[in-house]
């Protein structure tokens, strides 16, 4: 059984448009997190969300939204969508909070802005 | 703001050889430190966590260190196979709950 799913799988979409990517968890998890690997393969946090916070790292353009419409769910809403978004998104999950607990990733979603 | 390094950025041995991959972090107030393989166009597995209290994890032919102090871990892969091909990562949350990755190292293990 798939512990941590993402659609779509790949995503090719146009500068300006909106677009969203979907995660899911049959864990049980408390925490769900996304992660952006960018051309280096360089992975940065974006959002780690439970029921009760929502932490956003300071680097994230605010034309990135997380919306979570229950504790199995977290998905990626964009805006606006430029060029340098393109990239590798990964949404992941852990019991709790990201001191005591492995994190659980799901495939990626990999999005291409022409 | 925490700075994940890991060296070397690429690996490529003979198939049986032990090998050790380094992670080096610049804060040491770490919760916990975790080591993760990717395969090519594929997530992340988690391979250990280590506990900021712990010194380090096994499991199987893996064994993860860790010493906060100087700031460094290591992951120690013994009689390496082609199916451990692949890159890997560590990482760790740092205080305020942002989460670090390394750079990663590239493994080719050469049959």
């Amino acid at each position: 059984d798939t512990a941590v799913s993402q659609t779509p799988k790949y995503l090719v979409t146009q500068m300006g448009n909106d677009k969203s990517i979907k995660c899911e968890q049959n864990l049980g998890h408390d925490t769900m997190y996304w992660y952006k690997q960018d051309s280096k393969k360089f992975l940065k946090i974006m959002f780690s969300y439970n029921n009760k916070e929502l932490i956003i790292n300071e680097t994230v353009p605010n034309r990135f939204s997380p919306k979570s419409p229950d504790k199995a769910h977290l998905n990626l809403h964009i805006n606006s969508l430029e060029l340098g978004d393109s990239a590798v998104y990964f949404c992941a999950s852990s019991h709790a909070d990201t001191y005591s607990s492995v994190q659980y990733f799901g495939p990626g979603t990999r999005l291409t802005v022409t | 703001k925490q700075e994940v390094t890991q060296i070397p950025a690429a690996l490529s041995v003979p198939e049986g050889e032990n090998l050790v991959l380094n992670c080096s972090f610049t804060d040491s107030a770490i919760y916990n430190l975790q080591w993760f393989r990717q395969d090519p166009g594929k997530g992340l597995t988690s391979l250990l966590l280590i506990q900021s209290s712990q010194r380090e994890q096994t499991s199987g032919r893996l064994n993860a260190s860790l010493d906060k102090s100087s700031g460094r871990s290591t992951l120690y892969i013994a009689a390496s196979q082609p199916g451990d091909s692949a890159t890997y990562l560590c990482a760790g949350p740092h205080t305020g709950n942002q989460f670090y990755f390394g750079t990663g190292t590239s493994l080719t293990v050469i049959p």
